[in-house]
């Protein structure tokens, strides 16, 4: 059974950083593209960054880029957000997710808080 | 950007309907669309992907079509269940990858 289980989540004061976990199972880790979605609080859901298998390409949304670094260490079968300069706005349940392109985000974390507030 | 506008924003309805829900796509998408039903305080689940494909443990309640810019999804035969938020979602091409903002299917 695929199991994907974040952590990290926490209250941070604007200008901080926090550091997002993903522990996977049920599943060869390192085939496997992932990402990062999240979700304000009451809103809809958005992309965030990406990361192939092998690590060698990487893409993060404009909203986040310069502040974020997607990172993934498959001996340890785990994903990892680092979050630096947090804006208000970063508030939000972020998932980790399994992603193909023609299949989609086709297994979701349970998801981690993330509020940035003073 | 590609942008998704999906309708109606919500609906109501009731238990047994036939429910639609349109995504269209600011520029053709060929078939990289998906649906997902999300429920509150949970993450998103899969139901569709390229655009008419069931995945694996969904109901065969749920069907999707179209490509290019306009897609469907339907709900043959609505379940208490079933009353939840659903997104499209475009995975054409390079990133970003973008959602639609969502329907929220409501009890009538």
């Amino acid at each position: 059974e695929v199991q994907l289980v974040e952590s990290g989540g926490n209250l941070v004061q604007p200008g901080g950083s926090l550091r997002l976990s993903c522990v996977a199972s049920g599943f060869t880790f390192r085939t496997y593209q992932m990402t990062w979605v999240r979700q304000a609080p009451g809103k809809g859901l958005e992309w965030v960054s990406y990361i192939s298998g092998s690590g060698s390409t990487i893409y993060y949304a404009d909203s986040v880029k310069g502040r974020f670094t997607i990172s993934r260490d498959n001996a340890k079968n785990s994903l990892y957000l680092q979050m630096d300069s947090l804006r208000a706005e970063d508030t939000a349940v972020y998932y980790c997710a399994r992603f193909d392109i023609l299949t989609g985000f086709d297994y979701w974390g349970q998801g981690t808080l993330v509020t940035v507030s003073s | 950007d590609i942008q998704l506008t999906q309708s109606p924003s919500s609906l109501s309805a009731s238990v047994g309907d036939r429910v639609t829900i349109t995504c269209r796509a600011s520029q053709n998408m060929d078939i990289y669309l998906n649906w997902y039903q999300q429920k509150p305080g949970k993450a998103p689940k899969l139901l569709i992907y390229a655009a008419s494909s069931l995945q694996s443990g969904v109901p065969s309640r749920f069907s999707g079509s179209g490509s290019g810019t306009d897609f469907t999804l339907t709900i043959s035969g609505l379940q208490p269940e079933d009353f939840a938020t659903y997104f499209c979602q475009q995975s054409y091409n390079t990133p970003p990858w973008t959602f639609g903002q969502g329907t929220k299917v409501e009890i009538k």
